[in-house]
């Protein structure tokens, strides 16, 4: 059982180039998220979704899109680098959006941009 | 708004000797509670979490953790702590009414150091 995989592990852009960061989880759940973990700020939400189709902006969604078209597939897309977002991502799952259900992360995306 | 505090930048702890990582919250509602862990290069785990009932909760690898609701407090224990205990460990918080995406708001993260 995967869980939930991220790729790449590790990237470096330019400033003005996108990109797009890979999320899939293999544990039918309903929700996907991404985070973004910078020194000394915790992790922040960047996007959300609640089932396939269904997406909305978490608290730093600036610069960011997503999409939802399966159930397994959450992509993060960068549409035009910036330095300021340079950080490591993570993709995190639950089986439902029910608030008291834990989240299952990836393994995490080091991002810089130059 | 929702808010964690994790007064601690580092702990350190001798092998052997039990360990607490603090945690505090504010948030509307009543409060759902978890710990999670990171080990180098490695996503978060989950550790454990107080949605309800009783104020000791019982996690993974012999964690504990403490709700106390007066003093807004869910620190994270252990009674022997191991070398391998060492890693980063971020507590979080959800208002129990859901909203903003079903938000999880983490502290900024404690890094816990066991020597031997």
């Amino acid at each position: 059982n995967a869980g939930v995989t991220q790729t790449p592990k590790f990237q470096v852009l330019k400033t003005g180039q996108s990109m797009t960061l890979q999320c899939a989880q293999d544990m039918n759940h309903e929700y996907m998220s991404w985070y973004r973990q910078d020194p000394g700020m915790g992790l922040r939400l960047i996007h959300y979704s609640v089932g396939a189709g269904i997406t909305d902006q978490g608290e730093v969604p600036n610069g960011y899109n997503v999409s939802r078209s399966t159930t397994e597939d959450f992509p993060l897309r960068l549409l035009s680098a910036a330095p300021s977002q340079t950080s490591v991502y993570f993709c995190a799952s639950s089986k439902s959006r029910a608030t008291n259900e834990k989240l299952f992360f990836g393994s995490g995306t080091q991002l810089s941009v130059l | 708004a929702q808010s964690v505090a994790q007064p601690e930048d580092q702990v350190n702890v001798a092998e052997g000797n039990p360990l607490t990582v603090k945690c505090t919250y504010s948030v509307s509602g009543n409060p759902y509670l978890f710990w999670y862990v990171q080990y180098p290069n490695r996503g978060l785990q989950f550790l454990l979490k107080y949605i309800t009932g009783d104020n000791l909760v019982k996690g993974s690898y012999g964690f504990e953790a403490e709700f106390n609701k007066s003093q807004t407090s869910f620190h994270l224990k252990k009674p022997s702590a191991l070398v391998s205990d060492s890693a980063l460990y971020f507590c979080a918080v959800r208002d129990n009414r859901g909203g903003g995406g079903n938000k999880l708001t983490f502290g900024t993260g404690t890094q816990l150091k066991v020597e031997l």
